[in-house]
């Protein structure tokens, strides 16, 4: 599989502000997605970034608050924007269509955890 | 995709095989049955899939029933570094899309 990395770790920010979480594969990657895990809750998608254009959004989530970029095969950035406490969750990127991977099958980052105050 | 039902906590004795169970009786043919944990703090990882035969690999074994209406990990011997959350979710072959459910938090115990 892929080794996924997310940048930063963790976080703890100010209501009113924005964050930027930065998720990098070591390989390129047909799809990448991101994902959000509230307190003590399951994983829920957010979207799907696509290369070169818009990313596709979920029920729930638009990309004002959301916005997304994919410039490559091999890297995405999540923006939460005009955060508030309730944004607070974990934020995880995962990866799929890995070269010499296990082809449909999902690998996940290790996540960005957003405290908001 | 089809819904997942898995009991919300199981403890297993360490060195000991845990047998984790899946129902999915609405699974359609094309579905598939994954199965991730996910350590506390971590990522979920990725464990097996199947479609309709049982599969095994360096994880754990997936045991699938004939009718596919259920099926159960298995974990042939627990280590406490098991301990996790166990999610079970069916998943059309071509459709990326992966529902978490709350799936099973899977205790070893020493």
């Amino acid at each position: 599989s892929a080794v996924i990395s997310q940048k930063p770790s963790r976080d703890i920010c100010q209501r009113g502000t924005s964050l930027t979480i930065q998720c990098q594969v070591d390989s390129q990657v047909t799809m990448m997605f991101w994902y959000r895990q509230q307190p003590g809750q399951s994983l829920t998608l957010i979207a799907t970034a696509n290369q070169g254009s818009e990313a596709t959004y979920e029920s729930g989530f638009v990309i004002d608050k959301f916005p997304i970029s994919r410039p490559n095969l091999t890297f995405s950035t999540l923006t939460v924007s005009n955060m508030s406490p309730e944004d607070s969750s974990i934020y995880l990127c995962s990866v799929e269509g890995v070269a010499g991977g296990i082809q449909e099958t999902q690998y996940f980052g290790p996540g960005t955890r957003l405290l908001v105050l | 995709d089809a819904k997942t039902t898995q009991p919300p906590s199981m403890d297993c004795a360490e060195g000991r095989a845990a047998n984790l169970p899946c129902n999915h009786s609405t699974i359609s043919g094309n579905e598939y049955v994954y199965w991730y944990r996910q350590i506390h703090s971590q990522g979920p990882q990725y464990i097996i899939h199947g479609l309709k035969n049982n599969e095994t690999n360096e994880m754990a074994s997936l045991i699938i029933t004939e009718d596919r209406k259920s099926s159960t990990l298995i974990l042939p011997h627990a280590t406490l570094r098991d301990t996790a959350v166990y999610y079970c979710i069916v998943r059309v072959g071509n459709d990326y899309k992966l529902s978490f459910g709350a799936g099973t938090t899977v205790t070893v115990r020493a």
